[in-house]
């Protein structure tokens, strides 16, 4: 059974169209949820973590946000260079659970 | 400071072959991990160790061994290849000694075929 669920897939977006993508988590002990960024033949970039619920944290045009179910990373007004796969990733038992990603195409 | 090194960065084997996947990192970091991307899979853990001589399985470590003689070093042994261990592979390390409690600093990965 997945334990991280990502959603949708991919995304494509133009130029300063703001979007939101899903992670939905099912782990009874959450002690994080992380975000990472990778673009393509590279490794994970870290850039949030969040750790209880309401808990909210921003980095540039990204915002994170977490409930008890789910954590959403919203993208306001992307710019091509925010087109990568992000990767979201729950901490249980200190080890990571990671979902397969959603990939972001910001055409200009 | 390199951060997190891994080679070869690409490599080709054939079935049976074995063959080890370096990792190194200059951070000091106690916590390191191995883990493998595979298409519409997201990464998944294979081995993870939370300081020198301390090493533990993941979620797929089956056909993985590995070590950890010094801090700095964690490698990846595969001992007779197999087709389904085509993937790339990432090593990660992390300061906190809790685990992954703490962000991971990602290698830039070995892309691995075996025909």
């Amino acid at each position: 059974e997945d334990q991280v669920t990502q959603s949708p897939e991919a995304l494509r977006l133009q130029e300063g169209e703001s979007s939101s993508l899903n992670c939905s988590y099912t782990v009874s002990g959450l002690r994080g949820l992380f975000w990472y960024r990778q673009d393509p033949g590279k490794g994970p970039e870290f850039l949030f973590t969040l750790y209880s619920a309401g808990e909210e944290k921003e980095k540039e045009r990204l915002k994170a946000t977490l409930t008890k179910k789910e954590s959403f990373l919203h993208i306001t007004a992307p710019k091509p260079e925010d087109s990568a796969t992000y990767l979201c990733a729950v901490l249980e038992d200190y080890k990571l659970s990671f979902g397969a990603g959603t990939t972001v195409t910001v055409r200009a | 400071n390199a951060g997190v090194t891994q080679t070869p960065k690409f490599q080709v084997l054939k079935t049976g072959q074995s063959m080890t996947l370096q990792c190194a990192q200059d951070m000091n970091h106690e916590y390191m991990s191995w883990y493998r991307q595979d298409p519409g899979m997201g990464l998944r853990l294979i081995h993870y160790s939370v300081g020198a001589g301390i090493t533990d399985q993941g979620e797929v470590p089956n056909g993985y061994n590995v070590s950890r003689s010094t801090t700095e070093d964690f490698p990846l042994r595969l001992l007779s290849a197999a087709p389904s261990q085509t993937s790339v592979y990432f090593c990660a390390s992390s300061y906190s000694s809790r685990g992954a409690y703490n962000e991971q600093f990602f290698g830039p990965g070995t892309r691995l075929t075996v025909l």
